[in-house]
């Protein structure tokens, strides 16, 4: 089955600074990368996503990157405010067949941003 | 209202107990799941429903059952309660477009002593 890595585990940036975040996936047939923030208290929550067929994909300060022959994907934060501290994780999807939704889930980065 | 709601927010029992987790959404979506959550090992899922008679394992089943009483409704068993099932617990919920978005519930901080 598909097995995701995520790194760093924990991340603390300066108010301002960028913030990257890193995961590798082993199944070649994935072909869906959600990243989803956790708050404190509170269930994630889908924040930006990608499909096999896109290399890039950009939403205001967060984007996301795909490179699908080194099997790894990123999640890019800049200019970080303190508000986007949280857990966040990416997952991984075959997603175009009747089980294709299931996520294979990273194991989570604690990005700290400090004012 | 939360979309996607969780009964209890919190949870201690002990070793042997028979608990049960409920999960309730308002998204009318026909995919909910059960995902386990320990630091460090991101959400791993339990089991999962893509319809009121459908039922399938997930990666982590072992000393769990489930229930889907309604579209609306999947509730988590954990039928004879031991320390290594202390968790973090989330449902969530899918419409049934190829991929789609996951909503989670707020979570049931379950403490098995």
């Amino acid at each position: 089955g598909e097995n995701v890595e995520q790194h760093p585990s924990t991340l603390s940036v300066q108010e301002g600074d960028s913030a990257v975040i890193k995961c590798t996936y082993s199944d070649s047939a994935s072909n869906y990368f959600p990243w989803y923030k956790q708050e404190l208290g509170k269930g994630p929550q889908l924040i930006i996503d990608i499909r096999s067929n896109v290399g890039e994909k950009k939403d205001q300060r967060i984007a996301v990157t795909l490179n699908k022959t080194a099997k790894h994907f990123s999640l890019h934060i800049t200019e970080t405010q303190p508000e986007d501290s949280a857990v966040y994780f990416c997952a991984a999807s075959k997603g175009n067949n009747n089980a294709g939704n299931m996520l294979t889930f990273g194991g989570g980065t604690r990005l700290m941003v400090k004012p | 209202d939360a979309d996607v709601t969780q009964t209890p927010r919190n949870r201690i029992t002990k070793t042997g107990k028979r608990i049960m987790l409920e999960c309730s959404q308002t998204k009318g979506h026909d995919r909910m799941y059960w995902y386990r959550q320990d630091p460090g090992l991101g959400l791993r899922l339990i089991y999962y429903s893509f319809d009121v008679k459908d039922i399938n394992k997930g990666e982590i089943s072992d000393g769990y059952s489930v229930s889907r009483q309604a579209q609306a409704k999947f509730s988590l068993s954990l039928e004879s309660a031991i320390p290594n099932q202390t968790a973090l617990y989330f449902c969530a919920t899918s419409d049934s477009g190829l991929p789609s978005e996951q909503y989670f519930g707020p979570g049931t901080r379950l403490t098995v002593t």
